[in-house]
């Protein structure tokens, strides 16, 4: 069955160093990847989106990367901030863009 | 501003009984969803709309039902066959065929259901 995994293991960094979270799907080859950023108790929020052509996306501080050989998809915040604490999502197209799945998210820890 | 507003934030629902989460959209948007999370896991799809009077089920659609009578409105009722109803309920919308180019869904803010 198609899966797809992000570290369930919060991740903790210190302000201003690069955060790096992973995203790793198998069964299937999408025709683009997203990723989202939810606050506790809210909506996620759409951020950047890939597609299998692309190796790399940016929009200001996000990096986006997408490797179809590795089925993994690699997302940078640089220069992070306490404010970017959050879960992050990563999601994936299934055809049509109706069908997409969702990983469970990383929860990430920007410490001042 | 245009968005998505989901109400209640949140509902309490009696063993038995029916509730329903209501799903408002002012984007002009076609296609509508309503998606399950439960922690630790991705969000599952429940049902989807694609256009005004039809709708598909999604991945979880036992003991959910759902209407679109309105562009605007999709809401989703939880029926008492729904045995494990407690959760965080997700609305969104998208423009058909789009998600791919300009990108992503837009969720609404959620309603926490649980039951008591």
């Amino acid at each position: 069955s198609q899966k797809i995994e992000q570290n369930s293991e919060a991740l903790n960094i210190q302000e201003g160093k690069t955060a790096t979270l992973t995203c790793n799907y198998t069964n299937y080859s999408p025709a683009y990847l997203q990723w989202y950023r939810q606050d506790p108790g809210r909506g996620p929020v759409f951020l950047l989106l890939i597609r299998e052509n692309e190796k790399e996306k940016r929009k200001e501080r996000l990096k986006v990367t997408f490797d179809t050989t590795l089925k993994q998809s690699l997302f940078h915040i640089t220069a992070s901030q306490p404010a970017d604490s959050a879960t992050y999502l990563c999601a994936l197209d299934t055809g049509g863009g109706f069908k997409t799945i969702f990983g469970a998210g990383t929860r990430l820890f920007v410490k001042a | 501003d245009g968005g998505i507003t989901q109400s209640p934030k949140y509902l309490f629902r009696k063993e038995g009984q029916n509730v329903t989460l209501s799903c408002e959209q002012n984007l002009n948007h076609d296609a509508m969803y309503w998606y399950r999370q439960d922690p630790g896991q991705g969000l599952r799809l429940i049902y989807y709309s694609q256009i005004v009077n039809d709708f598909q089920k999604g991945d979880i659609a036992e003991g959910y039902s759902v209407s679109r009578e309105k562009k605007e409105s999709f809401p989703l009722t939880v029926t008492s066959a729904q045995k494990n109803p407690t959760a965080f309920y997700l609305c969104a919308s998208s423009i058909p065929g789009t998600v791919g180019s300009s990108g992503g869904y837009t969720f609404g803010s959620g309603t926490r259901l649980t039951v008591v």
